[in-house]
């Protein structure tokens, strides 16, 4: 299993473009999530979903988008970056009735100038 | 508003020395507390915390819960290099929503 990846790992964007970042895991769990984590913030719930066609908002979730199509990704889109969305982002999942124990991916180190 | 508290934000000691982390919360509806790790990239699941006064342990490491003070403390003792990490603490408040302290950094060195 490669558990759950994201990609890029890297990201340098310009205010205003959008772009998505990428997230799948082969574990078949029907939790899966975004973060943001920013120094002295700890990590911030963006959008999460509990199953393929279903998402809600967390925290944070403006200036971003999601959708689940199917069990395996999950997919985050910024809609028109700006500066304050420089962060790290972490994507995560877990079994639904097992959320305590989420497993995350590498994470995408995202700028935007 | 939910809310997680971790204290200190960070801390340096030296191998051997136990170390004890706080987290505080302020909660509408509690369900259960967590401990994460953090090295390099991405958090690593410690443990699940959601009765008072039953000590959690793996190894070097034991947490505990007071649901009626709503804090925790995460203990390691004989601490080395391999401890040095970010420490998160979170809180399970809402069906499926997790809210994460700020984090402590622990620095070990030799």
């Amino acid at each position: 299993n490669a558990g759950v990846t994201q990609t890029p790992k890297f990201q340098v964007l310009k205010t205003g473009q959008s772009m998505t970042l990428q997230c799948a895991q082969d574990m078949n769990h029907e939790y899966m999530s975004w973060y943001r984590q920013d120094p002295g913030m700890g990590l911030r719930l963006i959008h999460y979903s509990v199953g393929a066609g279903i998402t809600d908002q967390g925290e944070v979730p403006n200036g971003y988008n999601v959708s689940r199509s199917t069990t395996e990704d999950f997919p985050l889109r910024l809609l028109s970056a700006a500066p304050s969305q420089t962060s790290v982002y972490f994507c995560a999942s877990s079994p639904l009735d097992r959320v305590e124990e989420q497993y995350f991916g590498p994470g995408t180190r995202l700028t935007v100038t | 508003e939910d809310k997680v508290v971790q204290s200190p934000l960070s801390l340096v000691v030296h191998e051997g020395d136990t170390v004890t982390l706080n987290c505080s919360y302020e909660v509408t509806n509690f369900r259960s507390l967590l401990w994460y790790k953090q090295e390099k990239k991405a958090p690593t699941f410690l443990f699940m915390l959601t009765s008072s006064g039953i000590e959690k342990k793996s190894g070097r490491l034991s947490s505990i819960l007071d649901k009626k003070e709503l804090f925790s403390i995460l203990n390691i003792t004989a601490t080395q290099t391999g401890d040095s990490a970010i420490y998160l603490c979170a809180g399970e408040f809402n069906d499926y929503k997790l809210s994460f302290g700020a984090g402590t950094t622990v620095t070990v060195r030799a």
